[in-house]
């Protein structure tokens, strides 16, 4: 069965400094990973995923399948990138996501 | 576009009665529906995932004749909970994508179930 860990619950930052939001996974064959943000009172919803390799909102995050890890990372936080980030797995060319357990990341000023 | 609706927003009910949950994708037809469970500070988790005109498919753990799910339509799924009882209050969530596998997944914004 795949899994997904974040080991961070939460993550402070200051204002442009660079962020990095840790993303581990286990599957045995070739997954599909995702990032998920979830902005205060707002729904969840898609910030990148890896087949896409595009830089959305100045996030990147590349597959490492060696590391297993796919890792959301900023060169420089913005006090509006403050949000829950979820890292989710897409397993077996099927459409069903097993989600991390979250970070929450907080940009202060 | 691209938008999902659930209704109602939270919902209060007594032990022992049932609640209906509807998810609904205003601007697209979505061929496949989520349905996930949220506990505070926890993860999303899975709970089934609807096919219009089948049967849902549910998650290990999950009983199906407690979670009713019907997904009548290409623009609705409806989550039933049955006889619901305090350990039942959550957050539920729906998502919906519209077509093959690894389209995006366009997720509701939840619903709040309290049982007394």
């Amino acid at each position: 069965a795949q899994r997904v860990t974040q080991p961070e619950k939460l993550l402070s930052v200051f204002k442009g400094a660079p962020v990095e939001l840790k993303c581990n996974y286990s599957y045995s064959g070739s997954p599909e990973l995702f990032w998920y943000v979830q902005y205060s009172r707002q729904r969840l919803q898609l910030l990148l995923r890896h087949i896409s390799r595009e830089s959305i909102k100045g996030f990147t995050a590349d597959l490492n399948k060696g590391e297993t890890s796919f890792h959301l990372k900023k060169p420089f936080a913005q006090e509006e990138d403050s949000a829950m980030y979820y890292c989710a797995l897409s397993a077996g060319g099927g459409n069903k996501l097993t989600f991390g357990t979250g970070t929450q990341l907080k940009v202060e000023l | 576009g691209a938008v999902v609706s659930q209704h109602p927003s939270w919902v209060i009910c007594k032990s022992g009665t049932s609640v209906k949950i509807e998810c609904r994708s205003l601007d697209f037809q979505a061929t496949t529906m989520f349905w996930y469970r949220q506990f505070p500070k926890q993860s999303l988790m899975l709970m089934a995932t609807s096919n219009e005109g089948s049967k849902a498919t549910y998650e290990q753990g999950v009983e199906k004749d407690k979670f009713l799910i019907n997904h009548a339509s290409l623009t609705l799924s409806t989550l039933t909970v049955t006889s619901a009882h305090p350990e039942d209050s959550s957050f539920y969530i729906c998502s919906a994508i519209e077509g093959a596998a690894y389209n995006e997944q366009f997720f509701g914004p939840g619903t709040r179930l309290t049982v007394l």
